[in-house]
C-alpha cells in the first residue's frame, strides 16, 4: 500500500483568509493526482485532476499545483468563505489504483 | 439527475451475519469501486470492477465479496469472515478504468455499517 500524506490534518481559518494544504505522494509510478472536496453528509466531489508535472488548475478561488518530480501537490483557497468548510482529499493514481490521503479538514469561521 | 445511489444509509448487523450494501449508478460508467473509511485513515480499496462480470481485489478484500452482473450495479457483501466490519463504506464509479489518467471518480453518499 502506497503512502499518501496530507497536511495539516485540520485547519481553522477566519473568513477572508487565504490558506493552503499539501499532499505528498511517491514520485515514482505517477499517473495522475486528484483533489476532492467532501462536505459533511454529502458525497466527495472532484475538484481537479492533474497529470503533468507543473500543472496548475484553477476553479474560482481554489487552485492547485503539481510537482511530480518531488512528489507533492498544493491546494490553495483564496479569501476563504464558510461554504469552503469541508474535508479536502487528494488521491494518487498509479494507473492501477487510487491511493487516498487522510484528508485536511477545513473550518472557515465567519 | 445522473449519480450513484447507495443503500442503506445506516445498517446494523449482529456478529456472524452477512450483509449486502447496494450501489447503483445511472452514469453509464464502465468502472465501479468500493472503498472503506476508518477513523484516521484514508479511503482504502476493497474491490473494483472495470467491466461487467469482472472484478479485482483491492488492498483489503478479505471478508468481502462483490458481483458485477449489470453495468449499473456493484453490490458489496460483508461476510461473517470480516473481522472488523464496522466502518463507513463508499461506492464510486468512473467513466473508464483507473488506467485512464484523467478519470474522475463519482461517489455515492456512503453506507455506515455497525456490528453490534
Amino acid at each position: 500500500i502506497l503512502n499518501v500524506e496530507q497536511s495539516p490534518q485540520s485547519l481553522h481559518v477566519q473568513e477572508g483568509d487565504s490558506t493552503n494544504f499539501t499532499c505528498s505522494f511517491p514520485s515514482s509510478n505517477f499517473y495522475a493526482l486528484h483533489w476532492y472536496r467532501w462536505e459533511t453528509a454529502k458525497s466527495p466531489e472532484a475538484l481537479f485532476v492533474m497529470t503533468l508535472n507543473g500543472d496548475e488548475k484553477k476553479k474560482g478561488r481554489i487552485s492547485a499545483t503539481l510537482n511530480t518530480k518531488e512528489g507533492y501537490s498544493y491546494l490553495y483557497i483564496k479569501g476563504s468563505q464558510p461554504e469552503d468548510s469541508a474535508t479536502y482529499l487528494c488521491a494518487f493514481n498509479t494507473g492501477n489504483q487510487f491511493y487516498f490521503g487522510t484528508g485536511t479538514s477545513l473550518t472557515v469561521i465567519p | 439527475d445522473g449519480g450513484i445511489t447507495q443503500s442503506p444509509k445506516y445498517l446494523f448487523r449482529k456478529e456472524g451475519q452477512n450483509v449486502t450494501l447496494s450501489c447503483e449508478q445511472n452514469l453509464n460508467h464502465d468502472a465501479m469501486y468500493w472503498y472503506r473509511q476508518d477513523p484516521g485513515q484514508g479511503l482504502r480499496l476493497i474491490y473494483y470492477s472495470q467491466i461487467v462480470n469482472d472484478f479485482q481485489k483491492g488492498d483489503i478484500a478479505e471478508g468481502y465479496s462483490v458481483s458485477r452482473e449489470k453495468k449499473e450495479s456493484f453490490p458489496l457483501t460483508v461476510t461473517s469472515a470480516q473481522k472488523n466490519p464496522t466502518a463507513f463504506y463508499l461506492c464510486a464509479s468512473s467513466a473508464h478504468g483507473v488506467y485512464s489518467g484523467a478519470n474522475v471518480l463519482t461517489f455515492g453518499a456512503g453506507s455506515r455499517l455497525t456490528v453490534l
